[in-house]
C-alpha cells in the first residue's frame, strides 16, 4: 500500500515553455502533498506544501508565480513550471501524506528529471 | 538556518558486515525524525518515523535509535546484504506536524558480495 506515482519521469523542454508534473496517490487519500527539488550533490529541499482544496504554501525563496501548484482532489497534485529556464533544471519529487491514523509518514513518488535547454 | 547532517557521506562494506550511520539535527523544536531508503530510479521508501526520545525501532535487519536531547539518530544494518545498497536519508520535522521535512544529504551504502 501507500503508492505514489509521478509523471513524467523525465522531460526535456525548451527555454520559455511550461512543463506540468503530476503526482498521484494510488491507494490512499492524500490530504497533504509536498513538492521538493534536488539540485546535484544537494539534499532534497521543500518547495511547497499543498492541502486539498486550498492554496499551496510556498517556502521562502520559491516563486509562487513560477511554480504553480494545484491540489484539486485527494489523489492528485500538479506542479507547473512556467516559462522554464535552464536554471530550473533539477530533479522534482513529490510526497503525499494521508489523514490520521496514517500518521506522519510521507510517501514519495519516483521523481521527475527536468532539463531545460 | 536549520541543518541536518548525515555521516558518513558514503560507505562501502562487505556482505555480512554490520554497519551504522549518523543523522544530526537541531535539538530544539523537535517533532519527528524520519528515515528513508532510496534506491536508484525508485521512490524513497519510508523506514521509520521516530518521535520519542530514547525510541528504538526495528524493521528486519534495520534498526534506528533516537536522542532528541542531543540531536542525533543512528541507523544500524545488521549483516548487510547487496540488496541493502542504497542511499539512506534522514529528515527532521521541527514544524509541529505540518510535515515540513528538512533532509540531510544522505549516506550512500554499497554492499559488496
Amino acid at each position: 500500500g501507500a503508492v505514489v506515482s509521478q509523471h513524467p519521469s523525465r522531460v526535456i523542454c525548451k527555454s520559455g515553455t511550461s512543463v506540468k508534473i503530476e503526482c498521484r496517490s494510488l491507494d490512499f487519500q492524500a490530504t497533504t502533498m509536498f513538492w521538493y527539488r534536488q539540485f546535484p550533490k544537494q539534499s532534497l529541499m521543500l518547495m511547497a506544501t499543498s492541502n486539498e482544496g486550498s492554496k499551496a504554501t510556498y517556502e521562502q525563496g520559491v516563486e509562487k508565480d513560477k511554480f504553480l501548484i494545484n491540489h484539486a482532489s485527494l489523489t492528485l497534485s500538479t506542479l507547473t513550471v512556467t516559462s522554464a529556464h535552464p536554471e530550473d533544471s533539477s530533479f522534482y519529487i513529490c510526497s503525499a501524506r494521508g489523514a490520521p491514523p496514517g500518521g506522519d509518514t510521507q510517501y514519495f513518488g519516483p521523481g521527475t528529471r527536468l532539463t531545460v535547454l | 538556518i536549520l541543518n541536518v547532517e548525515q555521516s558518513p557521506q558514503s560507505l562501502h562494506v562487505q556482505e555480512g558486515d554490520s554497519t551504522n550511520f549518523t543523522c544530526s539535527f537541531p535539538s530544539s523544536n523537535f517533532y519527528a525524525l524520519h528515515w528513508y531508503r532510496w534506491e536508484t530510479a525508485k521512490s524513497p521508501e519510508a523506514l521509520f518515523v521516530m518521535t520519542l526520545n530514547g525510541d528504538e525501532k526495528k524493521k528486519g535487519r534495520i534498526s534506528a535509535t533516537l536522542n532528541t536531547k542531543e540531536g542525533y539518530s543512528y541507523l544500524y544494518i545488521k549483516g548487510s546484504q547487496p540488496e541493502d545498497s542504497a542511499t539512506y536519508l534522514c529528515a527532521f520535522d521541527g514544524s509541529g506536524n505540518t510535515g515540513k521535512l528538512i533532509f540531510g544529504q544522505g549516506t550512500t551504502l554499497q554492499v559488496k558480495p
